[in-house]
């Protein structure tokens, strides 16, 4: 099973500037099979990101996922008031059991 | 639209059992498989279980031998019958869809249900 580790937990920003995520996985991941998703209060998870890079659908291009390997990056170019939630990336694959999560960062207002 | 409506939850004594219920729409439910997702308070989101486009089943180590998933094709519903419930099964539970059909993997979730609150408290 692989576990991703999410750094930082809390990542305190102002509206405007810009956010990197990260998502580190304890062994390759296969084909980038690597997901993020936005939590906010009230509100069910919102998949943003598939297959490390690519953006699910309506998702707005400040957006964007990077990485291979093990090492992964969600990166909001500017952040919007609406962009401040928690994060979580999961892997996925070959089967189900292969669903795993990150622990999240969240990311405040600062 | 898709939608993913969630039912059931509640108030259970530990040891006791409850059905959770997800009537889904909008979509062509029998080429998906759906999975159920829980988030405890405080604490990250979990993958519980995932049954598969042609009934296939499969579960997390934390509920195998206690949680059974299932589906209908003909009222477009997935279930989660909750056995022998503990106080660590109390989280939010979500129904999700995976996102694409036919590419041999299982995929991300994009939709979800709003959530529903399972308490295990005596």
């Amino acid at each position: 099973e692989i576990v991703l580790t999410q750094s930082p937990d809390t990542l305190s920003l102002s509206p405007g500037e810009r956010a990197t995520l990260s998502c580190r996985a304890s062994q390759s991941v296969t084909n980038n099979y690597l997901a993020w998703y936005q939590r906010k209060p009230g509100q069910a998870p919102r998949l943003l990101i598939y297959g490390a890079s690519s953006r699910a659908t309506a998702i707005p291009d400040r957006f964007s996922g990077s990485g291979s390997g093990t090492d992964f990056t969600l990166t909001i170019s500017r952040l919007d008031p609406e962009d401040f939630a928690v994060y979580y990336c999961q892997h996925y694959g070959r089967s189900p059991e292969m669903f795993t999560f990150g622990q999240g960062t969240k990311l405040e207002i600062k | 639209e898709v939608q993913l409506l969630e039912s059931g939850g509640g108030l259970v004594q530990p040891g006791g059992s409850l059905r959770l219920s997800c009537a889904a729409s909008g979509f062509t439910f029998s080429t998906h498989p759906m999975t159920w997702v829980r988030q405890a308070p405080g604490k990250g989101l979990e993958w519980v279980s995932t049954i598969g486009a042609y009934f296939d089943t499969h579960y997390a180590d934390s509920v195998k031998g206690r949680f059974t998933i299932s589906r209908d094709t003909s009222k477009s519903t997935v279930s989660l019958q909750m056995n022998s419930l503990r106080v660590d099964d109390t989280a939010e539970y979500f129904c999700t869809k995976d996102a694409f059909v036919g590419n041999g993997i299982w995929d991300p979730f994009d939709y979800w249900g709003q959530g529903i609150v399972v308490t295990v408290s005596s």
